[in-house]
């Protein structure tokens, strides 16, 4: 049974341009979360998405953003990239509120 | 807001050493916390996820307890090994996950 799937799994972007990261759940999973890890502040929950609809959100600004497809798979979009979102992005699926499932998450690297 | 503390933030100890990683959180109504143990650069691997529910959970030499009522966990690692090295986060869910900042671990051989 495959894993959660994250691509790219690195990425270099230059400060104000736009990036678009994927997920691609364990199949038959419908949930999908959003995590931003970084050395100062840990995991900090960004998202999550069940059935196309956004459930939760957590405290970070417009400029990130996701969707679900129907197949479950999900993007999160960050635009007018900063310096500070730098940091390693992770998505988790999982069936309902049992145990969740991380990928092994996008570098991303803004200069 | 849930706000989780993982001690001790690092930790070494010897090969074969049983030890015990600790987990607290503010908010007691929770659907379920789950360990994980994370390699540098890489993402998460679950470990051990304890419904509301149970009081225990285990695997291998993996051991998990919940005590939802005092808002704490514990993480038991027995006769550790050098490949147990990595560091050990606790998440708690209700809601959204709310992560610990993690316990790093260390066995020397």
């Amino acid at each position: 049974k495959a894993g959660v799937t994250q691509t790219p799994r690195y990425l270099i972007k230059t400060r104000g341009q736009q990036v678009t990261l994927s997920c691609s759940p364990i199949s038959g999973h419908r949930s999908v979360s959003w995590y931003q890890q970084t050395p100062g502040q840990g995991l900090q929950f960004l998202f999550e998405y069940f059935s196309e609809t956004q459930r939760n959100k957590g405290n970070f600004p417009g400029r990130f953003s996701g969707r679900q497809f129907s197949n479950s798979r999900s993007e999160m979009n960050v635009s007018t990239l900063e310096l500070g979102d730098s940091a390693l992005y992770l998505c988790a699926s999982r069936r309902g509120d049992t145990e969740a499932f991380f990928g092994q998450g996008t570098r991303l690297t803004v200069v | 807001k849930q706000e989780v503390t993982q001690i001790p933030a690092a930790l070494s100890v010897p090969e074969g050493e049983n030890l015990v990683l600790n987990c607290s959180f503010t908010d007691s109504a929770i659907y379920n916390l789950q360990w994980f143990r994370q390699d540098p650069g890489k993402g998460l691997t679950s470990l051990l996820l304890i419904q509301s529910s149970q009081r225990e959970q285990t695997s291998g030499r993996l051991n998990a307890s919940l005590d939802k009522s005092s808002g704490r966990s514990t993480l038991y690692i027995a006769a550790s090994q050098p490949g147990d090295s990595a560091t050990y986060l606790c998440a708690v869910n209700n809601n959204d996950m709310r992560f610990g900042a993690g316990t790093r671990l260390t066995v020397k051989p």
